[in-house]
C-alpha cells in the first residue's frame, strides 16, 4: 500500500525567511502528486499538482512554489514567506491513469508565519 | 465544471443517536463521489466512495452514504454516533477524466456524550 511523509511536522518562521517543505511516497510509482493549503482548519486549497517528474501546474498565483526533482518526492518551496501563508499544508498522492482514484493524505506540516 | 455543497458548517448530535451529514454535488457527466474525515492536527483519511452500482454505499467505521442522482446528494449517514466520530468531515467529487477532485467546506461533527 501507498504510505506518505511529510516533514517537518511544525515549523515556526519569521516573515520574509525561506520555506521547504517535503513530501515524499513510498509503494507506488509515477503518482499524481498535490500540494493544499487548509486555513483555519476549514476547507481545502489546492495549491499545486503534478503528473510527473518536473511536471507542476499551479492552481492559484502566489509567492509559493513546488518542484519534483524525483518520481517519488514533491518539495514546496518559497524564497520569502508572508504572514498569510501560515497554516496547514497538507501533501496527498493519486494513483495515475484511475479515473475514481482515491487520495492519501500526509499528516500535514503545520506553518505558523511571525 | 465540479463543485460540491457541504451546507452545514458544524452538525451537533447526542452519542447514539443517528447522524447525516449532508453533500450536493454538480458535475458534467457521471460523478465519482467521496468522504474523507480529518481528526485535528492530522492529514484526510478515506472513509467511502461511490462509482457506480448500488447507491447505498458502507465504508469504514460504520459510516454509510447514499447517492441521490435525482437530488444529487451523496449524504454521509450512521445509524449510532459515537464520541470519537467527532471531527472535520469532506466530501468531494470527481468528474470522469479529470485527476483533481474538488473538496467541499467541510463541516464539523460534534457528538455530545
Amino acid at each position: 500500500s501507498q504510505t506518505i511523509h511529510q516533514w517537518p511536522a511544525t515549523l515556526v518562521q519569521p516573515v520574509g525567511s525561506p520555506l521547504s517543505l517535503e513530501c515524499t511516497v513510498e509503494g507506488t510509482s509515477n503518482p499524481n502528486l498535490y500540494w493544499y493549503r487548509q486555513a483555519a482548519g476549514r476547507g481545502l486549497q489546492l495549491l499545486f499538482y503534478s503528473v510527473g517528474i518536473g511536471q507542476i501546474s499551479s492552481e492559484v498565483p502566489q509567492n509559493l512554489s513546488a518542484s519534483r526533482p524525483q518520481d517519488r518526492q514533491f518539495i514546496l518551496s518559497s524564497k520569502k514567506l508572508l504572514l498569510s501563508d501560515s497554516g496547514f499544508y497538507l501533501c496527498a498522492l493519486g494513483l495515475a491513469g484511475t479515473g475514481a482514484n482515491v487520495l492519501t493524505f500526509g499528516a500535514g506540516s503545520r506553518l505558523t508565519v511571525l | 465544471a465540479q463543485s460540491v455543497a457541504q451546507p452545514e458548517d458544524q452538525v451537533n448530535v447526542a452519542e447514539g443517536n443517528p447522524l447525516t451529514v449532508k453533500c450536493t454535488y454538480s458535475v458534467s457527466g457521471n460523478p465519482y463521489l467521496f468522504w474523507y474525515v480529518q481528526y485535528p492536527n492530522r492529514g484526510l483519511q478515506f472513509l467511502l466512495k461511490y462509482i457506480t452500482g448500488d447507491n447505498l454505499v458502507k465504508g469504514s467505521y460504520g459510516f454509510e452514504a447514499e447517492f441521490n442522482k435525482s437530488q444529487t446528494s451523496f449524504h454521509l449517514k450512521k445509524p449510532s454516533a459515537l464520541v470519537s466520530d467527532s471531527a472535520l468531515y469532506f466530501c468531494a467529487v470527481l468528474s470522469g477524466g479529470s485527476y483533481i477532485p474538488t473538496f467541499g467546506r467541510g463541516t464539523s461533527l460534534i457528538v455530545h456524550p
